[in-house]
């Protein structure tokens, strides 16, 4: 089995700050995403990435950032923090092999003070 | 616009009883059907999933209803469990395509 960890699991700025989140997977799946999760409105994807220095825009990429650094890592950075965007975000990874089946991290809460 | 409605926000049922859960589309591509269930502080995990040449999948309580034509799927959980209280989410994609299109998710309860 495998893993994945998402840091920091709390990440507090300030309005304006430019904040980063990290993912990790020892998967070794090629496909990473992003989604932020806000209650009642479901997982929207931010980014996804197919391999590594692989970058995808989703549906709501606009105010974000992302880095496939290598295979096993994907970062999303908030390029100003916004107090209406403060939600869940979830990393996830995935292969072929697996049936395209996402395995998602426990999420990351953005909290904008 | 969202691709994958599902039509209620919550829904409580008592120990013991079937629930059901809906879900529509939009897009008539869209071949792969996963349903994935998160607990609070934890990521989706799959739980069941159909692909479109299917009607019906299941897997021990769960099942899956699927009418391509109407294109709309249900997840029915039999003899619910206080421990499937969980957030239940409908999701789509088309064949050989990455990404997942996620449902606003279904809050279950099942009360003792």
């Amino acid at each position: 089995g495998g893993i994945i960890t998402q840091t920091p699991k709390f990440l507090i700025g300030q309005e304006g700050q430019k904040l980063t989140l990290k993912c990790q997977q020892n998967f070794n799946h090629d496909t990473m995403y992003w989604y932020r999760q806000d209650s009642g409105k479901g997982l929207r994807l931010i980014y996804y990435s197919i391999t590594e220095n692989d970058l995808q825009k989703g549906d709501l990429s606009e105010g974000y950032d992302a880095s496939r650094e290598k295979k096993s890592s994907f970062s999303l950075t908030v390029t100003s923090a916004q107090k209406n965007e403060m939600a869940v975000f979830l990393c996830a990874s995935s292969n072929p092999d697996s049936g395209n089946t996402l395995y998602f991290g426990e999420g990351s809460r953005l909290i904008v003070v | 616009q969202q691709q994958v409605r599902q039509s209620s926000q919550s829904l409580t049922v008592w120990e013991g009883e079937t629930a059901i859960l809906n879900c529509s589309y939009e897009n008539s591509a869209f071949d792969y059907f996963p349903w994935y269930q998160q607990f609070p502080g934890e990521g989706p995990a799959l739980l069941i999933a159909i692909r479109s040449v299917s009607d019906k999948k299941e897997d021990g309580r769960f099942t899956i209803f699927f009418n391509k034509r109407e294109k709309n799927l249900s997840l029915h959980i039999k003899d619910s469990q206080p421990g499937d209280s969980a957030t239940y989410f409908c999701a789509a994609s088309p064949s050989n395509y990455n990404v997942l299109y996620f449902g606003s998710g279904t809050k279950l309860t099942v009360e003792p």
